[in-house]
């Protein structure tokens, strides 16, 4: 039982690259999300997905997509990534909104 | 709109003193949910309590211990006879009800606690 994985672990891009962050949960949640932590800083929600086949956009969405492939995995797009989405990103599961969220060990992103 | 603050930056202390850490909140709703999670120097985010805005006793589990205060909307935490093993950031966080708007966790800025030999 993993839990909650995230791949790659480390990730360096230039300004304007594109690439996709994946997530797989194997604990039959229904809820799958996304966040940012900068330094110094909590986690801000980016995308959130309620159930299979649902999306929904958090706190900041700008500059990111996301797929919800099936009730396992959930990704994050960057389409041009910029300098400002160096950040460390956590994907993480719950049973539903309210509940508990579980966080996969994180992807450390820099953009050059 | 939703809000967690968590004043304290950074504390400091010995092996074995004891430390609190605040959280105060800030929600329109009754029904909510706090939680706090630990972030060790490796990184992960490891969850420790859950706590529903209609209990209000405290809880122990071990060393840690949590007070949570509807009255001054607080939900602080206590780590007694802190170790080395208890340095990290400590996270408290703030969802609203469950449904749709459950799955907006709302995170404090965090607390630094080094605790040294």
């Amino acid at each position: 039982n993993a839990g909650v994985t995230q791949t790659p672990k480390f990730q360096v891009l230039k300004t304007g690259q594109s690439m996709t962050l994946q997530c797989a949960q194997d604990m039959n949640h229904n809820s799958m999300y996304w966040y940012r932590q900068d330094p110094g800083m909590g986690l801000r929600l980016i995308y959130y997905s309620a159930s299979e086949g649902t999306t929904d956009k958090g706190e900041v969405p700008n500059g990111y997509n996301v797929s919800r492939l099936n009730k396992r995995e959930f990704s994050l797009r960057l389409e041009s990534a910029a300098p400002s989405q160096t950040s460390v990103y956590f994907c993480a599961s719950s049973v539903g909104g309210g509940y508990t969220q579980y966080f996969g060990p994180g992807t450390r992103l820099t953009v050059l | 709109a939703q809000k967690v603050t968590q004043a304290q930056t950074e504390i400091s202390v010995v092996e074995k003193e004891d430390v609190t850490l605040d959280c105060v909140y800030e929600t329109r709703d009754t029904t909510y949910y706090l939680f706090w999670y630990k972030q060790p120097p490796s990184g992960e985010l490891v969850f420790l309590i859950r706590r529903n805005s209609f209990d209000e006793q405290n809880e122990i589990s071990g060393r840690y211990s949590w007070n949570f205060q509807k009255s001054t909307s607080s939900f602080n935490f206590t780590i007694t006879a802190s170790q080395v093993v208890d340095s990290a950031v400590y996270f408290c966080a703030l969802s609203e009800a469950r449904g749709a708007a459950g799955n907006k966790l709302t995170f404090g800025g965090g607390t630094r606690v080094l605790v040294k030999p």
